[in-house]
């Protein structure tokens, strides 16, 4: 089945602790990109990748890091999470690019205490 | 950059009623792509609608019906005879292309939409 899997898909965890969030898809996608949603501000794009190592900014970057070493994987990294990271957060991938539909995995609920 | 404004922020109709969900958009690309996703309470992100900026056809699906006007810059979504499980938060979505690589993807906020039995 094509998929876009995220993990964990709920997170618990205390200011400072570094934390991954796991992304995968199996549809050979070369675009993968986080956003994050929350109430009233809708999903904002945090960072995109158009093909292995080739990874960008999105709109709210600051606090994130991610890489992309293998095509079918985009880990978020959290590397001193913050109370305002507290999201939930999604994973997504396309065929090419932000041009195409994309595909949302099923998300993570962050709470950062 | 760009920008996507939806300015209904929650729609609450009766069952059967028609109803339209705004989004004005904002960028200085000739190319570019709109989308409008569906958030069911569930949770999940369903991917409803692409348009590209030279296909100013409207389309209709059903009941979903989608009217692009370029000369506004909207793209706006009808639901005709609603339904209960219309209800949902609804997501319009921008992706321009800029030559040297396409931008990432903006979301509008989104409108939270209630169907009432």
């Amino acid at each position: 089945e094509a998929q876009v899997t995220q993990n964990p898909r709920y997170l618990i965890t205390v200011t400072g602790k570094k934390l991954t969030v796991t992304c995968s898809q199996n549809m050979n996608h070369e675009y993968m990109s986080w956003y994050r949603q929350d109430p009233g501000l809708g999903l904002r794009q945090i960072y995109y990748s158009m093909n292995v190592e080739v990874t960008d900014k999105g709109d709210v970057p600051e606090g994130y890091k991610v890489s992309r070493k293998e095509k079918r994987n985009f880990p978020l990294i959290l590397e001193s999470p913050s109370p305002n990271q507290t999201s939930l957060y999604f994973c997504a991938s396309s065929p090419s690019s932000g041009r195409n539909e994309q595909f949302f995995g099923p998300g993570t609920r962050l709470t950062v205490l | 950059a760009q920008k996507v404004t939806q300015a209904q922020t929650e729609i609450s109709v009766v069952e059967k009623e028609d109803v339209t969900l705004d989004c004005v958009y904002e960028t200085r690309d000739t190319t570019y792509y709109l989308f409008w996703y569906k958030q069911p309470p569930s949770g999940e992100l369903v991917f409803l609608i692409r348009r590209n900026s030279f296909d100013e056809q409207n389309e209709i699906s059903g009941r979903y019906s989608w009217n692009f006007q370029k000369s506004t810059s909207s793209f706006n979504f009808t639901i005709t005879a609603s339904q209960v499980v219309d209800s949902a938060v609804y997501f319009c979505a921008l992706s321009s292309y800029s030559g040297g690589g396409a931008d990432g993807l903006t979301f509008g906020k989104g409108t939270h939409l209630i169907i009432q039995p």
